[in-house]
């Protein structure tokens, strides 16, 4: 079945790094373009970048343009998310997200992971 | 970036009510307007793309309509799995892609 599983978050200090990613399968992942979209404790949804099918394009959040990269290896089915510069406002649970063409929706998401930016 | 305000930001129901949540976009975005259905601790679910199209497998008691600026997604009878936190999404633009704030949805 069609399936996003993401990892890599954890615990940073405010000015690091990480890097997220997010293992696709039971669909063909080199056709779709993909979104990463967080949700801060007790909030609502902000979407944070998106990647076209074949990474010719990406688009940001100005909250995040200039300190998060989103990437992907269509060998590895694997979409990425380098996040530098970290603050205590980027805590949250992110998402990845499977567009259903290069439409904007978000048609099936990963069940999360959880980065916690504090001293 | 176009602004999603939603209304109400809570609402209490019982089983079997009719539910509507409205959205609203600070600019139009013709129909690039999307609702999704979040419940506690779980991943978002899309149920409503295009403004008015039906996902695959989502029930018929939800329906959506509008476009320009003003849109709402109705429950037609409310049923207990249905309790949850409603989101609408601009897709009008890849340069900033935006959620309403959410509406609760509670049991009365």
């Amino acid at each position: 079945q069609v399936q996003l599983v993401e990892s890599g978050g954890g615990v940073v200090q405010p000015g690091g790094s990480l890097r997220l990613s997010c293992a696709a399968s039971g669909f063909t992942f080199s056709s779709y373009g993909m979104h990463w979209v967080r949700q801060a404790p007790g909030k609502g949804l902000e979407w944070v970048a998106f990647i076209r099918y074949d990474g010719s394009n990406k688009y940001y959040a100005d909250s995040v343009k200039g300190r998060f990269t989103i990437s992907r290896d269509n060998s590895k089915n694997t979409l990425y998310l380098q996040m530098n510069s970290l603050r205590a406002e980027d805590t949250a649970v992110y998402y990845c997200a499977k567009d259903p063409g290069t439409v904007g929706y978000m048609d099936v998401w990963g069940k999360g992971t959880t980065v916690t930016v504090s001293s | 970036d176009i602004q999603m305000t939603q209304s109400p930001s809570s609402v209490s129901a019982s089983v079997g009510d009719r539910v509507t949540i409205t959205c609203r976009a600070s600019q139009g975005i013709s129909s690039w307007l999307a609702w999704y259905q979040q419940k506690p601790g779980k991943a978002p679910k899309l149920l409503i793309y295009a403004a008015s199209s039906l996902q695959s497998g989502v029930p018929s008691r939800f329906s959506g309509s509008g476009s320009g600026t003003d849109f709402t997604l109705t429950i037609s009878s409310l049923q207990p799995e249905d309790f949850a936190t409603y989101y609408c999404q601009q897709a009008n633009s890849f340069l900033a892609l935006t959620f309403g704030g959410g509406t609760k949805v509670e049991i009365k």
